[in-house]
């Protein structure tokens, strides 16, 4: 079935720096990517959605210029957390739509868990 | 504007009883799905199961089963003969009419030995 590579899966980071957060569709062409942030014992909060070759769009609240997401190819979007503080610590996903799919259904990396200490 | 409510925040159930997840939603497109997300204590997302809108029968994939009611709006998941290794968050969601995911709150099912 279809995957998306999310990497890392763990990353403690110091204030100040920023993190790179990778997620690859292995077997098939990702043309739109949805990011999300969770904290815990919550429900997923869209961030942004991204489409291969164009800026992503951001949800209200939601700083792009802290929040950097690149979708330059059809397999590989990335979220980049820059200047990172204790408070963007939380549980980051991806998803990919399979709208093309017969159960239409996403397909989810496992996650990133971002630390800032 | 569309949402999902999931008015269950935790349910505990014994080990091979059946169980059922509560989700109404709230929208006025005419086409649309829902979806059922299992999410584990490793944060993975596990899809399993989807209705379409206009699905006459109710969606089934193996102990999942989707109790779709369109007049009243719910989307229910049943599962069948509940194992240990059902325990985890469940996430109703609704396709929106951009392609996003509106999400649930989210129910805690706890299966006991």
């Amino acid at each position: 079935g279809a995957v998306v590579s999310q990497h890392p899966s763990r990353v403690i980071c110091k204030s100040g720096t920023s993190v790179k957060i990778e997620c690859r569709s292995l077997d098939f062409q990702a043309t739109t990517m949805f990011w999300y942030r969770q904290f815990p014992k919550q429900s997923l909060m869209l961030m942004a959605t991204s489409n291969e070759g164009s800026k992503a769009t951001y949800e209200q609240g939601v700083e792009k210029d802290k929040f950097l997401i690149n979708h330059a190819s059809l397999t590989l979007s990335t979220l980049t957390v820059t200047s990172a503080h204790p408070e963007d610590s939380s549980f980051y996903i991806c998803s990919a739509d399979r709208a093309i799919i017969r159960n239409y259904g996403y397909t989810f990396g496992s996650g990133t868990r971002l630390t800032v200490v | 504007a569309q949402k999902i409510t999931q008015t269950q925040p935790g349910m505990f159930v014994q080990e091979k009883e059946a169980v059922t997840l509560d989700c109404t939603y709230d929208t006025s497109d005419q086409s649309y799905g829902l979806f059922w997300y299992k999410q584990p204590s490793s944060g993975e997302m596990i899809f399993l199961i989807y209705q379409g809108s206009y699905d006459e029968q109710n969606a089934t994939e193996g102990r999942y089963s989707l109790n779709f009611q369109k007049a009243r709006k719910s989307a229910n998941l049943v599962i069948s003969a509940s194992q240990l290794g059902d325990s985890a968050m469940y996430f109703c969601a609704m396709r929106g009419s951009n392609y996003q995911l509106i999400w649930g709150a989210g129910t805690k099912l706890i299966i006991k030995p």
